[in-house]
């Protein structure tokens, strides 16, 4: 029962280029989602995240686009790259939605190579 | 000085063995999580306590067994080691939910992985 799904497992993008890196959900308890980023032998790292109350986030190079009507959020990183090469997962939770602590979720991440 | 770390990084033991993988987080944060990454790459919670209180019981075999001494560490014990518990262990923690503006971030450990042989 994957509640995140992150439909491509991996994406090639030349550098300079816009990378957009694609995410979809079902459960429409979610009102907070956020991307993550993750090198080998590393933990994920945040990176950007959105309330359900936006359409939009950006933060310098990264933008995330929120279509709740769609169940689809997506991260657009413009201009892509090297430094770029990893993996994004990205997460979903219901945190006005629990008493105490949250639960996130993940997808099961995108494979995002940047080729010069 | 690392926000929040796991020991040991890479943990090789045989099938039927006991183990514990240990975690602390020096953030001040309230809540602490164990995630399990499968071959699939999956990132799925385990479990996740808040001020010590376990908040979070996913579908976990109960050979897997999370303690919280205080508010900054999350250690998981698993006995009885089987091959499928093979993966990479991800701690985690971030501030509870307030009830306000919805959760904070999770930072994440750099995972330990785990080899059943």
């Amino acid at each position: 029962d994957q509640q995140v799904k992150q439909n491509s497992p991996s994406l090639s993008v030349q550098e300079g280029r816009i990378s957009i890196l694609n995410c979809d959900y079902t459960n429409s308890m979610f009102d907070y989602f956020l991307w993550y980023k993750k090198y080998p032998a590393e933990g994920p790292t945040f990176l950007i995240s959105i309330s359900s109350i936006k359409d939009k986030n950006e933060d310098g190079r990264f933008t995330v686009f929120l279509n709740k009507s769609a169940k689809h959020l997506s991260l657009h990183i413009v201009p892509s790259q090297p430094g770029d090469s990893a993996v994004y997962f990205c997460a979903a939770s219901g945190g006005r939605f629990y008493s105490s602590a949250s639960k996130i979720i993940f997808g099961s991440g995108t494979r995002l190579s940047i080729r010069p | 000085d690392t926000a929040v770390s796991q020991t040991p990084k890479y943990l090789v033991t045989q099938m039927g063995n006991d183990k514990s993988i240990k975690c602390e987080q020096n953030l001040g944060h309230d809540t602490m999580y164990w995630y399990k990454q499968d071959s699939k790459k999956f990132l799925k919670i385990m479990f996740s306590y808040n001020n010590k209180e376990l908040i979070i019981n996913e579908t976990v075999p109960n050979r897997f067994s999370p303690k919280s001494p205080d508010k900054a560490h999350l250690n998981l014990h698993i006995n009885s080691l089987e091959l499928g518990d093979s993966a990479v262990y991800f701690c985690a923690s971030s501030q509870a939910w307030t009830g306000g503006g919805g959760v904070t971030e999770a930072f994440f450990g750099q995972g330990t992985r785990l080899t059943v042989v």
